[in-house]
């Protein structure tokens, strides 16, 4: 399978607890995207991180990427209710490849 | 089995004509979403069906875009008096109950 894979597939975490997901990929990569889908909704696009850049911030969300071991990590602080989601990453070159995700829920 | 299809695959025009993109979900999928790429960008979504109706529209851009599901399957995106920023591939996807979205091939549309 072309796919790449999100670790874990589910995690639950206290409201305020930080949250890290991982990814690991198969190709080779233009740039390495993170995506949330709350339930019945479509995919909201997170951020982008390209194959020449080590690490991202974008508020209370920061990406890393490592080509050698072809793996990215999203590691969302002070988490909060409203981040329960499932959580995906995509390796984009010419075309996009969507992982399976990973579920988040965050505990009150 | 059949995955998602979409038509036609490229589709180059001028600008202020109207185009209609073509989606075909996988068999008995009740969930329909179109997004769009531009280039080197992320994914934007632009709708989301759920069997005929289109719970989020939160997403079309303008009024010149407009997306219809009959019988639950088959949907269409139109958008009308295409302007050269509508330059993008539209990916359809569909999913069941798992909530897993299979991705389309996409159209790449081109406005000159």
């Amino acid at each position: 399978s072309q796919q790449g894979e999100e670790d874990p597939q589910a995690l639950s975490i206290q409201e305020g607890e930080n949250a890290t997901m991982n990814c690991s990929y198969k190709t080779s990569i233009n740039n390495l995207q993170w995506y949330r889908q709350n339930s019945g909704r479509g995919l909201v696009h997170l951020i982008l991180i390209r194959s020449n850049e080590r690490e991202k911030h974008s508020g209370r969300l920061r990406v890393t990427l490592d080509t050698s071991k072809k793996s990215s990590s999203l590691l969302i602080t002070a988490s909060r209710a409203a981040d329960t989601a499932s959580y995906f990453c995509a390796e984009v070159d010419d075309k996009i490849i969507f992982g399976k995700g990973t579920r988040l829920h965050i505990l009150p | 089995g059949a995955g998602v299809s979409q038509s036609p695959s490229n589709k180059v025009t001028e600008k202020g004509k109207d185009v209609e993109l073509r989606c075909d979900p996988i068999s008995g999928h009740t969930a329909l979403y179109w997004y769009r790429q531009s280039l080197g960008q992320g994914l934007e979504f632009l709708i989301y069906f759920q069997g005929n109706s289109a719970p989020d529209k939160s997403g079309l851009p303008s009024d010149r875009f407009s997306a219809e599901r009959t019988g639950g399957s088959v949907s269409t995106l139109t958008i009308q008096r295409t302007q050269q920023e509508d330059s993008a591939v539209y990916l359809c996807a569909s999913s069941s109950l798992t909530n897993t979205q299979y991705f389309g091939p996409g159209t790449r549309l081109t406005v000159l």
